[in-house]
């Protein structure tokens, strides 16, 4: 069966510092995978997508970037870290059939001091 | 571009009662999907829909593909505890790269 792991599971993190955070997905092959980040526990906003190796399409222009080094590794990154950064990142994958369901990661809970 | 209004926003309910949520939409979707959402967790898959008029189960979850294609609904019947959590619908139109689009999600409280 599929599974996906982020971590960490809780990040605390000083404004200007860079950040990585990870993802993998096991059980599948070339997925789609996707960061969403999630404010005050309510609405899901698309940040990034990759439909496979080394692919990336930003949604939302913003302090943070995206890489695929790896079939199933999807990494999230950012230089130099904002307050507004804070909040709650999902990773998640599909197969790449049309229509399949996107199935999530428990996320990880960053906050910047 | 598309959007999706989800209502109600929150909902205090009873234990053993009912529950109705819907989602509207402003464009025409070709899948809808209900996740529920546990605090500090990830949401996970309730119901898939495909089908324009399709009713599916889960339990004591159902969900409709409405036949205008722009909506949906989630039913829980007789509530439980366990229940508590954030739901979400989300849908998606005829970009082929998977992209949802989701409703702000719809909090629900059960009192035992």
């Amino acid at each position: 069966s599929q599974t996906i792991h982020q971590w960490p599971a809780t990040l605390v993190q000083p404004v200007g510092s860079p950040l990585s955070l990870e993802c993998t997905v096991e059980g599948t092959s070339n997925p789609n995978l996707y960061w969403y980040r999630q404010a005050a526990g309510r609405g899901l906003q698309l940040l990034f997508y990759s439909v496979g190796i080394g692919q990336i399409s930003s949604e939302v222009p913003q302090n943070l970037s995206a890489s695929r080094p790896q079939d199933r590794q999807f990494i999230l990154s950012s230089k130099k870290l904002l307050l507004s950064d804070s909040g709650f990142y999902l990773c998640a994958w599909s197969v790449t059939v049309y229509n399949s369901p996107l199935h999530f990661g428990n996320g990880t809970r960053l906050t910047v001091t | 571009g598309q959007q999706l209004n989800q209502s109600p926003q929150s909902m205090f309910i009873q234990e053993g009662e009912d529950v109705s949520m819907n989602c509207t939409s402003s464009s025409i979707f070709n899948t809808w999907l209900w996740y529920k959402q546990d605090p500090g967790e990830g949401p996970v898959l309730l119901i898939a829909l495909y089908k324009a008029g399709e009713l599916t189960s889960n339990g004591r979850l159902t969900a409709q593909f409405g036949i205008t294609r722009k909506d949906s609904f989630l039913n829980i019947s007789a509530s439980i505890p366990s229940d508590v959590g954030i739901y979400f619908c989300a849908g998606r139109g005829s970009s082929n790269t998977g992209k949802l689009i989701f409703g702000q999600g719809t909090t629900l409280q059960v009192k035992p």
